[in-house]
């Protein structure tokens, strides 16, 4: 079955860019998601690329999907406190089901 | 909007005991999920519902989870008997049936379950 990968945690300062990254196995998947999971709370959905895309910017989040390598990551400019949560990859969407990483904590320091 | 619902936020049973949870979507969401998130790991889908019929239950371990969603709207997943390995939080997450933009799935807060 699909298998996604990633880091487990990752520490910046606060005004620094954070780098968050996946790598998975099924490439037929559609789409890529990146979802956030703050404590106690359910998972929000950040952004999501098209597989047939290699980027995608939403204001202070920038997607870079690179197909031959099955790699995806998440840059998040200028993070903040408030970024600090887990951050998981998934994989499928549209028809197919969504298998998510293992996630990744971000722990942003002031 | 109102969110996806969930209860009881928190359980705390004993092994061979029964549970079950509660899921109420988004109003007009006919897709809905349960996750299992074992501490660490990422969400594995459970199952899924389009309307009140089942899609894919392929990972439900159907021996002791059930699973239903009369009239097409609330859901309840039932654990029966309940092992050790049961704990974890249980994610319900609604979505419009469609491509990424339709079919962004939201997720409740989760019930977390510990099994003593």
């Amino acid at each position: 079955g699909e298998d996604v990968e990633q880091s487990l945690f990752l520490s910046v300062r606060e005004g620094d860019s954070s780098v968050i990254n996946c790598t998975y196995t099924d490439s037929s998947s559609t789409y890529l998601y990146w979802y956030k999971q703050e404590p106690g709370a359910g998972l929000q959905l950040l952004t999501y690329i098209f597989s047939n895309m290699d980027m995608k910017q939403d204001q202070r989040l920038t997607v870079l999907l690179n197909k031959k390598d099955k790699h995806l990551s998440l840059r998040i400019a200028d993070t903040q406190t408030g970024d600090s949560a887990i951050y998981f990859c998934a994989t499928g969407g549209g028809f197919q089901k969504l298998v998510f990483g293992t996630g990744t904590r971000l722990l942003v320091s002031p | 909007e109102a969110g996806v619902a969930q209860s009881p936020r928190y359980k705390i049973i004993e092994k061979r005991q029964s549970v079950a949870f509660w899921c109420n979507p988004i109003s007009g969401h006919a897709t809905l999920y349960w996750y299992q998130q074992i501490l660490g790991q990422g969400p594995k889908l459970l199952i899924q519902f389009q309307n009140n019929g089942v899609v894919d239950d392929s990972q439900l371990p159907k021996d002791r989870f059930s699973a239903e969603r009369l009239k097409g709207v609330d859901s309840t997943l039932k654990i029966q008997p309940a092992k050790l390995e049961d704990s974890a939080v249980y994610l319900c997450a609604s979505s419009l049936p469609g491509g990424p933009s339709t079919d962004t799935q939201y997720f409740g807060p989760g019930t977390r379950l510990t099994v003593l």
